[in-house]
C-alpha cells in the first residue's frame, strides 16, 4: 500500500554492525508493529508501538530496539547484527490495534554475512 | 505466547479445484483474520471474523469462525493461478493485543 513504506527494501550487512530499518506511514495510524518472517516460523512479533514514545516488546525482541519519535516513523535497530537476524522484516500499521487487522509494508530483506 | 496451528503446511492443486485449509488454537480467540501473501510482498487481509459460527465470503473465498472459537477455516473455490501464495490465519490473543500468526499454508496451483 502507498500508505506504508519500508526502507531499505534489501540490505546486506556484516556481523557486528548496527543496522536501522525504517517504517514510514502516511495514514496517521496509532499502532505500528515490527515482525520478522522466517521459513518454518511464520510471522513473529519483535516490537510494537501504541503511540509516540510508547513501545513494548514482542516475542522475539532480544537484540533489537525500536524508537518512535513521530507518529509516522517507527525505526527498528539491530544493535549488533548476527547471522540469526538474517530475515525478512515487515512493518505493519493499525488504526485500533490487532482486532481489526493490519496493513503491512512490502518488507525489508536483510542478510547478515 | 499463544500459537496458531495451520494445516496443511503446503498444497499443490490443479487449476479449477476447490481448496480447504484450517487453523486451530489451544485457547479461545474472539477474532479470526485470514491473510494472503504474494511472493515478495507483505500479507494482505482477506477476511475478518468476529462471531462464533460466522461465515463470511470475499469473492471465491469463504471463511468460517468455528463454534468452539478455537478454530477457523478458509475455503477457496475454483482455484486460479493468481491464488498462489501463502495464506495465514491470525488473531489477537486477547482484547486488542498484537496479532499472533500461524505459520502459513503455501498454495501452489498447477495450470
Amino acid at each position: 500500500d502507498a500508505g506504508i513504506t519500508q526502507s531499505p527494501r534489501h540490505k546486506v550487512t556484516e556481523t557486528g554492525t548496527p543496522v536501522t530499518l525504517r517504517c514510514h506511514q502516511t495514514e496517521n495510524h496509532r499502532y505500528m508493529y515490527w515482525y520478522r518472517q522466517d521459513p518454518g516460523h511464520g510471522l513473529r512479533l519483535i516490537h510494537y508501538s501504541y503511540g509516540v514514545k510508547d513501545t513494548d516488546k514482542g516475542e522475539v525482541s532480544d537484540g533489537y530496539s525500536v524508537s518512535r519519535s513521530k507518529t509516522e516513523d517507527f525505526l527498528l535497530t539491530l544493535e549488533s547484527a548476527t547471522s540469526s537476524q538474517t530475515s525478512v522484516y515487515f512493518c505493519a500499521i493499525s488504526v485500533q490495534g490487532g482486532n481489526y487487522g493490519y496493513t503491512f509494508g512490502s518488507g525489508t530483506r536483510l542478510t547478515v554475512v | 505466547g499463544q500459537q496458531l496451528n495451520q494445516s496443511p503446511q503446503s498444497m499443490f492443486i490443479q487449476e479449477g479445484e476447490d481448496v480447504s485449509m484450517n487453523c486451530t488454537s489451544s485457547s479461545i480467540f474472539n477474532t479470526w483474520l485470514w491473510y494472503k501473501q504474494d511472493p515478495g510482498e507483505g500479507p494482505v487481509l482477506l477476511i475478518a471474523l468476529y462471531k462464533a459460527g460466522e461465515l463470511t465470503s470475499n469473492g471465491r473465498l469463504t471463511a468460517q469462525f468455528g463454534i468452539t472459537r478455537k478454530d477457523s477455516f478458509l475455503n477457496i473455490s475454483a482455484s486460479i493461478p493468481s491464488d498462489v501464495g501463502i495464506y495465514f490465519c491470525a488473531g489477537p490473543e486477547s482484547g486488542n493485543t498484537p496479532l499472533v500468526f500461524g505459520k502459513g499454508t503455501r498454495l501452489s496451483v498447477i495450470a
